[in-house]
């Protein structure tokens, strides 16, 4: 089956920096790669997802990128914000069978 | 309301003894999903359901879990005969679409 390595396990960045978390996936069939935001006391919440026929995908501060032959995507968060610091999980899929296998988790921690 | 409920937020169990979870999915999502995570450890798929059938369940990590849907809505799990290694905090989560997960904040199990 599946399996998601995430790395770091741990990232400290100073506010205004940017932040890179990596994940790699072994299955070449999956091709939804969602990322999702946990924080503290909360369910982990959709921020952003590639599908495997695009290689990279920007929403505001927040991109990714994915590189099928590589088999790894990319989280990269830009100009980082306190309210960044969170939990981020990566996973992967197969449209047809949608069940989402996620990674171990990055936490973000951001300082002022 | 609109997202995902879950409950009890928090459980506190004997050792030996049954719980049961409940979630409330997202109106008109079809799909739902259980997930459980252990202190700093990713997201362990368990079940998954669409409408009130269970199309894969190969994370259940024994015969002592099983889950339930009924009226393609509401969503039982239980643990029979509880142990310390299900301490864990189990997630609910709904869907419209392939991949696009929308969480609970998930019951903390604590089995003393």
């Amino acid at each position: 089956g599946e399996n998601v390595e995430q790395h770091p396990s741990t990232l400290s960045v100073q506010e205004g920096d940017s932040a890179v978390i990596k994940c790699t996936y072994s299955d070449s069939a999956s091709n939804y790669f969602p990322w999702y935001k946990q924080e503290l006391g909360k369910g982990p919440q959709l921020i952003i997802d590639i599908r495997s026929n695009v290689g990279e995908k920007k929403d505001q501060r927040i991109a990714v990128t994915l590189n099928k032959t590589a088999k790894h995507f990319s989280l990269h968060i830009t100009e980082t914000q306190p309210e960044d610091s969170a939990v981020y999980f990566c996973a992967a899929s197969k449209s047809n069978t949608d069940k989402l296998i996620f990674g171990t988790g990055t936490r973000l921690q951001v300082f002022p | 309301g609109a997202g995902v409920s879950q409950s009890p937020s928090n459980k506190v169990t004997e050792k030996g003894k049954d719980v049961e979870l409940r979630c409330d999915p997202i109106s008109g999502h079809t799909a739902l999903y259980w997930y459980r995570q252990s202190l700093g450890q990713g997201l362990e798929f368990l079940i998954y359901f669409q409408g009130n059938s269970a199309p894969d369940k190969s994370g259940l990590p024994s015969d002592r879990f099983s889950a339930e849907r009924t009226g393609g809505s509401v969503s039982t799990l239980t643990i029979q005969r509880t142990q310390q290694e299900d301490s864990a905090v189990y997630l609910c989560a709904s869907s419209a679409k392939p991949g696009k997960l929308f969480f609970g904040s998930g019951t903390q199990l604590s089995v003393l």
